[in-house]
């Protein structure tokens, strides 16, 4: 079975400074994708990025990029330029190819941001 | 173009008692799933409707079930509730299957007493 692991329970950053929040999956599988969702206190679970298992290049969007490393089965997300309205839980999840929508989740990091 | 929307936000059951939670996709998505989210379990994965089948389950007992029906809307209805069973349910669209960011909804907050 699938898990998906985040060693993090809580992370601190200061404003504008660059934060990492880590997480590892073990898997048998070949194709997947990898996903960070950010949850906010308001609760809706919003996307903030996702990779692909094929490709070798790491995700960017806007401040948020990941750190894939395939063979040691890591999935990073760096929030550069952290915002006040980043605080939130982030989620690092898995799926297979044609698993459809069902997620494997990790357990979560509560980022706060410091002003 | 509305979001995921869930109904209710907030309810409160006794022990035995049963729940229907109802999800309206966003318009056009027809792949319907839900997760449930606890402190201690933390997200997991309930079931996935797709044009009114169910198409895939997550581990859990046969108190949980769900449906979707034609226009897409699901529900899912808990029997026998359990202290445990309390929890926020959240149900999430896409427009396929496999093609298409997943968008949750604010999901339902059951109290069980």
């Amino acid at each position: 079975a699938q898990t998906v692991t985040q060693s993090q329970p809580e992370m601190s950053v200061q404003e504008a400074e660059t934060v990492t929040l880590s997480c590892t999956y073990d898997t048998s599988e070949s194709d997947y994708y990898l996903f960070w969702y950010k949850q906010p206190p308001s609760r809706q679970m919003i996307l903030v990025i996702r990779q692909e298992a094929y490709k070798q290049q790491n995700a960017t969007e806007n401040r948020f990029s990941v750190n894939f490393q395939k063979a040691a089965k890591s999935f990073s997300l760096k929030i550069s330029d952290s915002q006040l309205g980043d605080a939130a839980m982030y989620f690092c999840a898995y799926r297979t190819n044609n698993a459809g929508n069902m997620l494997t989740f990790g357990g979560g990091t509560r980022l706060m941001v410091k002003p | 173009k509305a979001g995921v929307t869930q109904t209710p936000r907030y309810l409160i059951k006794t022990r035995g008692q049963q729940v229907t939670l109802s999800c309206s996709p966003i318009s056009g998505h027809r792949s319907v799933s839900w997760y449930q989210q606890t402190p201690g379990q933390g997200l997991q994965f309930l079931f996935e409707y797709f044009s009114e089948t169910q198409r895939n389950k997550g581990n859990f007992p046969g108190r949980f079930s769900g449906r979707q029906f034609s226009n897409s809307r699901s529900e899912m209805n808990v029997s026998t509730l359990e202290l445990g069973d309390s929890a926020l349910y959240l149900c999430a669209s896409r427009q396929m299957m496999n093609t298409g960011e997943l968008f949750f909804g604010e999901g339902s907050r059951l109290t069980v007493l």
